[in-house]
């Protein structure tokens, strides 16, 4: 079965620092891989997606992830970021293999706090 | 609608007594999702429909867990005799169908069981 991993439970950041939040996967094909956001009381918003082809993908907000085969791994970056970034992150794999499901499998998701 | 709607937003009920949560996904899309977000799980993948057919029905937690959706449209996820563990934030997504589709979610249905 396919899982995610993302190490840090909470991260904190000081406003205009770069970022890097985590994520490992294990997945027995060609994974497809997500970072979502959410914000208190909102729904997960949508970043960014690798399907296939370059490895460094650009989403909105100002935030990349690099896709990395060899080590299992699909980190997002952000170069400075802003008090408006704090939120609940979370990295998924698709699809669900087996069975005809179409889900998303989630991580237990990055809590980012910004220290002005 | 602009977006994937649920309702209601909260709902609180008693151990025991049936409940129906309501996705309407965004005009035209396809493929409809429910998720389930707890403390203790995290974001788990509770069933899929492209169109008004569920392939897939091992990933709700029990048999107490039930969904259909009709007209291609509206979803409802039911939970009989419901227990305290079934308390939850309940998501639905909606997307134009393809595993490389964008999942667009909705609020979410928080489910409190007392």
């Amino acid at each position: 079965a396919q899982s995610v991993t993302q190490p840090d439970i909470h991260i904190t950041v000081s406003e205009g620092a770069s970022l890097e939040l985590r994520c490992n996967y294990s997945y027995g094909a060609t994974p497809y891989l997500f970072w979502y956001v959410q914000s208190p009381g909102q729904g997960l918003q949508l970043l960014l997606k690798y399907f296939s082809g370059d490895t460094l993908v650009q989403g909105i907000k100002g935030f990349e992830a690099e896709f990395k085969r060899s080590q299992s791994s699909f980190n997002l970056r952000k170069p400075s970021v802003h008090w408006s970034d704090a939120a609940e992150y979370f990295c998924a794999v698709g699809p669900i293999l087996g069975g005809g499901a179409d889900g998303l499998t989630f991580g237990k998701g990055t809590h980012l706090i910004i220290q002005p | 609608g602009a977006g994937v709607s649920q309702s209601p937003s909260n709902k609180v009920t008693e151990k025991g007594k049936d409940v129906e949560l309501r996705c309407d996904p965004i005009s035209g899309h396809t493929a409809l999702y429910w998720y389930r977000q707890s403390l203790g799980q995290g974001l788990e993948f509770l069933i899929y429909f492209q169109g008004n057919s569920a392939p897939d029905k091992s990933g709700l937690p029990s048999d107490r867990f039930s969904a259909e959706r009709t007209g291609g449209s509206v979803s409802t996820l039911t939970i009989q005799r419901t227990q305290q563990e079934d308390s939850a934030v309940y998501l639905c997504a909606s997307s134009r169908g393809g595993t490389r589709s964008t999942q667009y979610f909705g609020p979410g249905t928080r489910l409190l069981v007392l």
